[in-house]
């Protein structure tokens, strides 16, 4: 697998929009970018995930270079709720199958 | 609401005991499961993949002796730490694919063991 990497904490205001970034510039061309984030003391949970065109749900859009060798996870409207450590990964899809390997992510503090 | 739970959510033994872990899919079958570890302002870490009806697979350096997994049903996974020491105290974390439904991954809400 790809080795992603991301900064180790960001701020945000709540009720701005939170950007994510994350590099993963060896990703190879049937790799998919995964979102989970994990909020203290819990599972992770999963956001989001694409292969090259961008993506938009309920929680989160990504968004993924042409080139493919970074995306940035956006939530619109953070509210403190969203306060978690937010993990970019990549694998090849096996509906979900295939094993996680997690790194260090992204801990996001929304600040009131 | 939760797909997949752990029991217990917390556990405290006694060093040279042992304890198992429960993992549940809830409402679907899961051939498949995955053991992450934890310790504290450290990221997951995988362990081993559990295969309903066959051995698990573990990660390197990990020992398959004194982590027994069992996945024994295909809503049914568990996880004995044996002979437990005080180093093995860390929140474990269990998951499972629902490849019907989508492509992510579902996990328990974890549980912490302490080892005294």
């Amino acid at each position: 697998d790809a080795k992603t990497t991301q900064p180790t904490s960001m701020d945000c205001a709540e009720g701005r929009a939170a950007n994510l970034p994350c590099n993963h510039s060896t990703i190879s061309g049937n790799e998919y970018v995964y979102w989970y984030r994990q909020i203290h003391s819990q599972g992770p949970q999963y956001i989001i995930h694409g292969l090259k065109n961008n993506e938009t749900n309920e929680m989160a859009s990504l968004i993924i270079t042409e080139d493919r060798k970074s995306s940035t996870l956006i939530l619109p409207h953070a509210t403190l709720r969203d306060t978690a450590v937010y993990y970019c990964m990549v694998q090849i899809s096996n509906f979900g199958n295939e094993k996680l390997t997690f790194g260090t992510g992204t801990r996001l503090t929304i600040i009131p | 609401g939760a797909v997949v739970s752990q029991h217990p959510s917390w556990v405290i033994c006694k060093s040279g005991t042992s304890v198992k872990i429960e993992c549940r899919s809830l409402d679907f079958q899961a051939t498949t499961m995955f053991w992450y570890r934890q310790f504290p302002k450290q990221s997951l870490m995988l362990m081993a993949t559990s295969n309903e009806g066959s051995k698990a697979t573990y990660e390197q350096g990990v020992e398959k002796d004194k982590f027994l997994i069992n996945h024994a049903s295909l809503t049914l996974s568990t996880l004995t730490v044996t002979s437990a020491h005080p180093e093995d105290s860390s929140f474990y974390i269990c998951s499972a694919p629902r490849p019907d439904i989508s492509d992510e991954q579902y996990f328990g809400p974890g549980t912490r063991l302490t080892v005294t």
